[in-house]
């Protein structure tokens, strides 16, 4: 039962051009929704995060945006950049942190010069 | 400097033998965690460690098992290796109560079973 799900396996988009990122959820018990970048062969890097009192957060180029109601996260891209090319995971956590975060299956973005 | 780092990157091993996989972090972290990628992709919570409890998520079969000898390090025991076993685990560490639920992740340790 996936609590954490990335509908689509990858998504192409033409650098500079803006890339959206989807994810949705199902446990409405979530205290914190992230973001992790991960290049083939290296861990997972922490991108952004945003509690689930907000709506958006804004960090550089990236940003998060959360919907409670549809239960739904996107990350923004903007503008897209080659080295931006990679596997992006949603992420989770719940308000005891020690359980862990809950990871989506992963969207690889591909940027097209 | 490393933040979180594992060893080793690679394992190759038969079945039927114990491994383990070493984890330590430098950040001062509370909260240590080992996580399982299968062929599927999938990210999932193994165990978490900090100097109160140990949680285990109840799918891991207890040939795996975490072993603490201080704060800054979580080991990753395995004994009877299956086929199954085959995959990448992954360490990580947070620190309980943080701003943003981050957890910092080590490289990976791909674990081939044969």
């Amino acid at each position: 039962d996936q609590q954490v799900k990335q509908n689509s396996p990858s998504l192409s988009v033409q650098e500079g051009r803006i890339s959206i990122l989807n994810c949705d959820y199902t446990n409405s018990m979530f205290d914190y929704f992230l973001w992790y970048k991960k290049y083939p062969a290296e861990g997972p890097t922490f991108l952004i995060s945003i509690s689930s009192i907000k709506d958006k957060n804004e960090d550089g180029r990236f940003t998060v945006f959360l919907n409670k109601s549809a239960k739904h996260l996107s990350l923004h891209i903007v503008p897209s950049q080659p080295g931006d090319s990679a596997v992006y995971f949603c992420a989770a956590s719940g308000r005891r942190g020690a359980d862990g975060l809950t990871f989506g299956k992963g969207t690889h973005l591909i940027i097209q010069p | 400097d490393t933040a979180v780092s594992q060893t080793p990157k690679y394992l190759v091993t038969q079945m039927g033998n114990d491994k383990s996989i070493k984890c330590e972090q430098n950040l001062g972290h509370d909260t240590m965690y080992w996580y399982k990628q299968d062929s599927k992709k999938f990210l999932k919570i193994m165990f978490s460690y900090n100097n109160k409890e140990l949680i285990i998520n109840e799918t891991v079969p207890n040939r795996f098992s975490p072993k603490s000898p201080d704060k800054a390090h979580l080991n990753l025991h395995i004994n009877s290796l299956e086929l199954g076993d085959s995959a990448v685990y992954f360490c990580a560490s947070s620190q309980m109560g943080g701003r943003t639920g981050e957890a910092f992740f080590g490289q990976g340790t791909r674990l081939t079973v044969v």
